[in-house]
């Protein structure tokens, strides 16, 4: 059976720091990926999407980056983390419907 | 663009009482998906909606799929505590096989006990 991982689960940082969060999948052949990021009691806004090695798509431009450099495997990446930058990360993985991994909790100070 | 627009934003209601919400989106649809995220969660998929008209049940949860395949409704009857969470309708990204989902906002229920 297929499973997502994320880490980290809950996540503290400065403004300013660097992140880097990851999402790993099992149990399936490349998988669309996709990264979301949720605001506290807010919808899921999609970030990036992603079809394959190396295949990006952004759906907004901000100073978050994404990158694939395995079938399953999705990262997401600051170089310098804002306040705004605060919520819930989500990645998830699709077939016909989308499973969501456990997400990361970002608080940025 | 393509939009998915979902009604009530929250919704707070006695337990055994019924709660419904509404999703619409802005092209016609090949497809509605609902998911469901408890506090603290992650989505999680309900159900998929394909034809015109179809209606799904889940034991108390209906899932209704508009004639126009323009909306859609999730009704639970006799809510339960254990209910609580926010429900978002999905629909793909028109002409895309990218797997790309337009979610709604979704719909906060509480239930009081």
């Amino acid at each position: 059976s297929q499973t997502i991982h994320q880490w980290p689960a809950t996540l503290v940082q400065p403004v300013g720091s660097p992140l880097s969060l990851e999402c790993t999948v099992e149990g399936t052949s490349n998988p669309n990926l996709y990264w979301y990021r949720q605001a506290a009691g807010r919808g899921l806004q999609l970030l990036f999407y992603s079809v394959g090695i190396g295949q990006i798509s952004s759906e907004v431009p901000q100073n978050l980056s994404a990158s694939r450099p395995q079938d399953r495997q999705f990262i997401l990446s600051s170089k310098k983390l804002l306040l705004s930058d605060s919520g819930f990360y989500l990645c998830a993985w699709s077939k016909h419907e989308q499973f969501f991994g456990p997400g990361t909790r970002l608080t940025v100070l | 663009g393509q939009q998915v627009m979902q009604i009530p934003q929250y919704q707070h209601v006695q337990e055994g009482e019924d709660f419904t919400t509404y999703c619409n989106s802005s092209t016609t649809l090949s497809n509605i998906q609902w998911y469901k995220q408890r506090p603290g969660g992650h989505p999680v998929f309900l159900i998929q909606l394909v034809k015109s008209g179809e209606v799904k049940k889940q034991k108390r949860l209906t899932f209704q799929f508009g004639e126009a395949k323009k909306n859609s409704s999730l009704h639970i009857t006799a809510t339960q505590t254990t209910d609580v969470g926010t429900y978002f309708c999905a629909g793909p990204d028109r002409g895309s096989t990218l797997g790309r989902l337009y979610f709604g906002r979704g719909t906060q229920l509480t239930v009081w006990p």
